[in-house]
């Protein structure tokens, strides 16, 4: 079954310090693999994008993401988180037809001073 | 680029009643998408539209459940006798290109009492 896993539902990170948010999936076909990010009452804004070549894509706000196939795993990091940063965090998969996108459950970042 | 823009923001309903929600797509974007998303989880996929043509439904979607896409721009996703359990924020996405990314408008957030 197509499925997205993000093993931690709530992750508290120090301003300044390190993130990595992780994702799992199970997916048939090629996958076509994203992160978006959701505040409190609004929509999903797109963080970044994986389709094809190089494993390792950089998004907005200084996020980036790797690709390893290997471990089916589209992990979300980034090198200094500020408080803005505080949100939820949902990985999904998709492919080439443009069928719905797959969510995970998303993660719940808190950033503390 | 407006933007996805869904209306109303906030509806508040008895159960047994019908309701109907509007989603105005991003103007080029041919592909639609309502999601339903419920507290702590991702968003779940209902249905999707390319052009007029509603290409798939989920399973989640019943027959109290149904949309339109008269004229291949706006959608309306109507609930009739609606219960509790309906209770969710309801996201409206479109895309441009199979496979691209999908562009979220802020929800439409149901509560029934």
């Amino acid at each position: 079954a197509q499925s997205v896993t993000q093993p931690d539902i709530h992750i508290t990170v120090s301003e300044g310090a390190s993130l990595e948010l992780r994702c799992n999936y199970s997916y048939g076909a090629t996958p076509y693999l994203f992160w978006y990010v959701q505040s409190p009452g609004q929509g999903l804004q797109l963080l970044l994008k994986y389709f094809s070549g190089d494993t390792l894509v950089q998004g907005i706000k200084g996020f980036e993401a790797e690709f390893k196939r290997s471990q089916s795993s589209f992990n979300l990091r980034k090198p200094s988180v500020h408080w803005s940063d505080a949100a939820e965090y949902f990985c999904a998969v998709g492919n080439q037809a443009g069928t719905a996108l797959i969510f995970g459950k998303g993660t719940t970042l808190s950033v503390s001073s | 680029d407006t933007g996805v823009s869904q209306n109303p923001r906030h509806k508040i309903t008895k159960r047994g009643q019908n309701v109907t929600f509007r989603c105005d797509p991003i103007s080029e974007h041919n592909r639609l998408y309502w999601y339903r998303q419920t507290l702590g989880q991702g968003p779940e996929f209902l249905t999707y539209f390319q052009n007029e043509a509603q290409l798939e439904k989920s399973r989640l979607l019943s027959d109290r459940f149904s949309a339109e896409r008269p004229k291949g721009s706006f959608s309306t996703l109507e609930i009739q006798r609606t219960e509790q359990g309906d209770s969710a924020m309801y996201l409206c996405a479109s895309s441009q290109l199979t496979g691209s990314p999908l562009h979220f408008g802020n929800g439409t957030r149901l509560t029934v009492t």
